[in-house]
């Protein structure tokens, strides 16, 4: 299996540009996640999706970020406008939900690192 | 919020020693996860422990849980340069997602 793809695996983009970060999970894995992860503020878990639906996206930090999950095995994290304190790497990470007792394990992508200048 | 944090946050020890590092969390828990982070790298799934458990070995990997305290520790035996990255305590509160502590940098030196 080739893990969890991200991909572009480094941006550089100016303020106010729109910018689209994408992944694809592992196959058969049903929940997706997407953490940013900075060193003032650690991984943050973004956005969780099940099952292509999206179950906790509390840790959006404002209406600038959306993601989408429109299949199985799919999933774009944009920012629009950026902004430089958006500047992070992000990573995006796929686990398969069973049954109780829950033993999720996730499996993490490489990371995009993202810079808005 | 953070429901793991990690003691200590930096920890440098000469290969061939012992490396331990704790976790602390608030809530109750499904299960308990340590992953382990190399510089420019995503997370790595160590290992597991359930709640119901007090400790799992896996390798060199030796993980305790105590629920009465919410705590559990990370022994890395004989440890290698090659163990040198972070470490991140991960509790499941069987929601689906995992919380993740802020990490333990560790350094091994030849």
């Amino acid at each position: 299996d080739a893990g969890v793809i991200q991909s572009p695996r480094h941006e550089v983009t100016e303020m106010g540009q729109e910018v689209t970060l994408r992944c694809k999970p592992i196959s058969g894995h049903n929940s997706l996640f997407w953490y940013r992860q900075t060193m003032m503020r650690g991984l943050e878990l973004l956005i969780y999706f099940n099952n292509n639906v999206p179950i906790d996206d509390s840790g959006m930090p404002e209406d600038r970020f959306s993601a989408k999950m429109p299949n199985a095995s799919f999933s774009t994290l944009k920012i629009q406008p950026s902004e430089p304190r958006d500047s992070a790497v992000y990573f995006c990470a796929s686990s398969f939900r069973g049954y109780r007792p829950y033993t999720d394990t996730q499996y993490f992508g490489p990371g995009t690192r993202l810079t808005v200048l | 919020s953070q429901q793991g944090e990690e003691d200590p946050q930096a920890l440098s020890i000469q290969e061939g020693e012992n490396a331990t590092m704790n976790c602390s969390y608030k809530t109750s828990i499904n299960n308990l996860q340590w992953y382990r982070q190399n510089s420019g790298r995503g997370l790595v799934h160590l290992i597991l422990i359930r709640s119901n458990e007090r400790e799992k070995h896996s390798g060199r990997l030796r993980v305790t849980l105590d629920t009465s305290k919410k705590s559990s520790s990370l022994l890395i035996t004989a440890s290698r340069a090659a163990d040198t990255a972070s470490y991140f305590c991960a509790t499941d509160g069987g929601t689906g997602k995992l919380i993740f502590g802020q990490g333990t940098t560790l350094q091994v030196k030849p």
